[in-house]
């Protein structure tokens, strides 16, 4: 197993377009987690899946962000109608029960 | 809302030197993680801390827990330039579920 993956690695995207991003969670994870940092700042929490149901989400994740896990492996956030303040790392993270996360490498949206 | 917060925010240190960071967070936790992140990279997992008084090591880095007084540190012995990155601390409680609330980081620089 290679870890946690995202793509793409970095996204331009003008404001009001979509994008979406993908995640592979480490294979034996049945949770997994989004993330969102901005420069300076410590992640903070989007939304979970435990297999494909979305237990949790923040209050950050207005209605142009979704999320799915469909068959509960790999994972897509989708922002619609992009905006500046979307610019940002977007980190995906898998994990088995409440253990600590694994980290993927990140996905970062840069809203032009 | 779990806060959390690390003191300092930045730290210059000589190489050779000794060093606290310092992690408190507001509400009864009882797990307590350490990460390190490296610039434009996602973050690698340091400690996992799971009840009072727990202590560990790894190399020149040392973390503890005090769950009575809310605190984290994590100990830097004899720096060295490898060090220097960003370390965040990480809290999440039955309470939060399943999300980690992180602080806002501390970026350590290491001076040769």
């Amino acid at each position: 197993d290679t870890g946690v993956s995202q793509n793409p690695r970095h996204k331009i995207t003008k404001r009001g377009q979509n994008v979406t991003f993908r995640c592979d969670p480490i294979s034996e994870h049945n949770r997994l987690y989004w993330y969102r940092q901005t420069l300076g700042q410590g992640p903070e929490f989007l939304t979970y899946f435990q297999n494909e149901a979305q237990l949790e989400k923040s209050r950050l994740l207005s209605d142009r962000f979704s999320a799915e896990r469909p068959k509960g492996s790999f994972s897509t956030l989708e922002i619609q109608r992009t905006e500046q303040g979307d610019s940002a790392m977007y980190l995906c993270a898998s994990s088995r029960a409440r253990e600590g996360y694994t980290f993927g490498s990140g996905t970062r949206l840069t809203v032009v | 809302e779990l806060k959390v917060e690390q003191n300092p925010l930045f730290l210059s240190m000589q190489e050779g030197k000794n060093y606290t960071i310092y992690c408190n967070y507001s509400t009864t936790s009882d797990r307590l993680y350490w990460y390190r992140q490296d610039p434009g990279k996602s973050l690698e997992s340091l400690f996992v801390l799971l009840s009072n008084g727990a202590v560990k090591q790894e190399g020149r880095l040392m973390a503890s827990l005090d769950t009575k007084a809310r605190l984290s540190t994590l100990h830097i012995t004899a720096a060295v330039h490898d060090l220097s990155a960003t370390y965040f601390c990480a809290v999440s409680t039955s309470l939060t579920g399943n999300q980690f609330y992180f602080g806002t980081g501390t970026s350590l620089t290491v001076i040769p």
